[in-house]
């Protein structure tokens, strides 16, 4: 089985730009799409990027999702940062034996 | 507009049985894969279990900590996914999500259960 490792958490200031970053313990991280769900307190998570980097309709062009094969890793990138952004972000993949594996979340204050 | 609508979830004792509901509207139920996910108060998310479509084989598969002891079960006649969950354990109390598999995946609003004497 693999890991999906997140920061616990990051913090950054309205208009700036924060990335998250989501780092595959074993496998490719090209192997398979990585998603990223956003979930604002006390309500159920909502899908912001699939497949490494589409964004699902509604969803503002701020966000945005890409991986790096060097590190084995993805990324979230929220741009333009607005205080409603304030969430749990979790990445999610996948692999031939395990449907969907989480990241631990990252906790993203807008400050 | 995709609906999920879970039910069913309450206090129940180490031990019991429960089952959850998922009432799904504004999609083909019938051909979509469904999951269940999980998240305990103040942790992440965790993933319990899919259900393929019957057109795909209907098979299931389920996470290590709960196979065996829960099931995942449709009924396209109602729109309807159920998760039975038998033998629960404390570590079961969490909030149980419904979503649509394929991606990009919608949830539902959640519904509680807590495991406790």
């Amino acid at each position: 089985n693999f890991m999906l490792t997140q920061p616990h958490s990051v913090s950054e200031s309205p208009g700036k730009t924060v990335t998250i970053s989501c780092t595959r313990s074993s496998g490719s991280i090209a192997s398979n799409y990585v998603q990223w769900y956003q979930q604002r307190p006390g309500s159920s998570p909502t899908t912001v990027i699939y497949e490494d980097n589409q964004r699902p309709s509604g969803v503002p062009d701020r966000f945005s999702g890409s991986i790096d094969s060097s590190s084995n890793s993805a990324s979230l990138t929220i741009s333009g940062l607005k205080t409603e952004d304030e969430a749990d972000y979790y990445c999610q993949s996948y692999d031939s034996s395990n449907p969907w594996v989480f990241g631990g979340g990252t906790k993203l204050t807008v400050l | 507009e995709v609906q999920l609508v879970e039910s069913g979830g309450g206090l129940v004792k180490p031990g019991g049985s429960l089952r959850l509901s998922c009432a799904a509207s504004g999609f083909t139920f019938s051909n979509a894969w469904m999951s269940w996910v999980r998240q305990a108060p103040g942790k992440g998310l965790e993933w319990v279990g899919r259900i393929k479509s019957k057109t795909d084989g209907g098979t299931t598969d389920y996470a290590a900590p709960v196979k065996g002891r829960f099931t995942i079960s449709r009924d396209d006649s109602k729109n309807t996914l159920y998760l039975q969950m038998n033998s629960l354990k404390t570590e079961d109390t969490a909030v149980y999500y419904c979503t649509t598999f394929r991606q990009p995946a919608h949830w539902g609003q959640g519904t509680l259960v807590t495991v406790s004497s």
